[in-house]
């Protein structure tokens, strides 16, 4: 049973068009962090959301934690071909580990 | 600054042989440890993790064993694969429990034939 189910499960858009990803749950998290992994690599970290409504902003990603801290979205502007890769939200309950998203493949076409 | 390595970086192994894949990481100290399996772009499934030398939690029963011999390192071995052991397995660290982050090696490919 996936704890955080993320949608879609595929996005596939035009440099310059603007897309949001979305993770949901029925469980409430202490933080939730949000990765992104090319094919064959590691993921890598994008950002960590801990408050309820909180709002981050990486140049042309925004993020936000639902108020219920059970939901966060991912949003690209003005997408470009390095915003390809597979997008995955890890949520943390009052333990050591972290409950992953099946992931959301974005393909953005030049 | 912290840097953490696994090997090999692909593996193509015969059904019931053995498996050995090591995860060290530097720049730190009593690191949390994980082991995930990852199937074809899809989410991590957490195999184990680690808090402290010797210690082990086991998330799913399977065919795998971890173990931690050294503060920074951690091995994720078999007796016997199986065809099914087949994917992408990745590290992980984070500093200690009251950190929210992980931080995840580049991966092993392991293809059982």
């Amino acid at each position: 049973t996936q704890l955080l189910e993320q949608s879609p499960q595929f996005l596939s858009i035009q440099e310059g068009e603007n897309l949001t990803v979305y993770c949901n749950s029925s469980s409430v998290f202490s933080s939730l962090q949000w990765y992104r992994q090319e094919p064959g690599e590691g993921p890598v970290l994008l950002v960590t959301v801990v408050t309820g409504g909180e709002v981050k902003k990486l140049k042309r990603l925004t993020f936000q934690f639902g108020d219920a801290r059970k939901d966060s979205s991912l949003h690209i502007t003005a997408a470009q071909p390095g915003d390809t890769g597979l997008y995955l939200c890890a949520g943390r309950s009052n333990d050591y580990k972290l409950s992953f998203g099946a992931g959301t493949t974005v393909t953005v076409r030049a | 600054s912290q840097t953490i390595h696994q090997w090999p970086a692909t593996l193509v192994q015969p059904v019931g042989s053995p498996l050995s894949l090591e995860c060290t990481v530097e720049g730190t100290s009593n690191p949390n440890l994980y082991w995930y399996r990852q199937a074809a772009g899809r989410g991590l499934q957490l195999l184990f993790y680690s808090v402290g030398i010797g210690q082990i939690s086991s998330e799913v029963p399977q065919n795998l064993s971890a173990s931690r011999p050294q503060d920074r390192q951690f091995i994720l071995s078999s007796k016997k694969l199986l065809l099914s052991d087949s994917g992408f397995y990745l590290c992980a660290w984070n500093a200690g429990a009251a950190y929210n982050e992980q931080f995840f090696g580049p991966g092993t490919r392991l293809t059982v034939l």
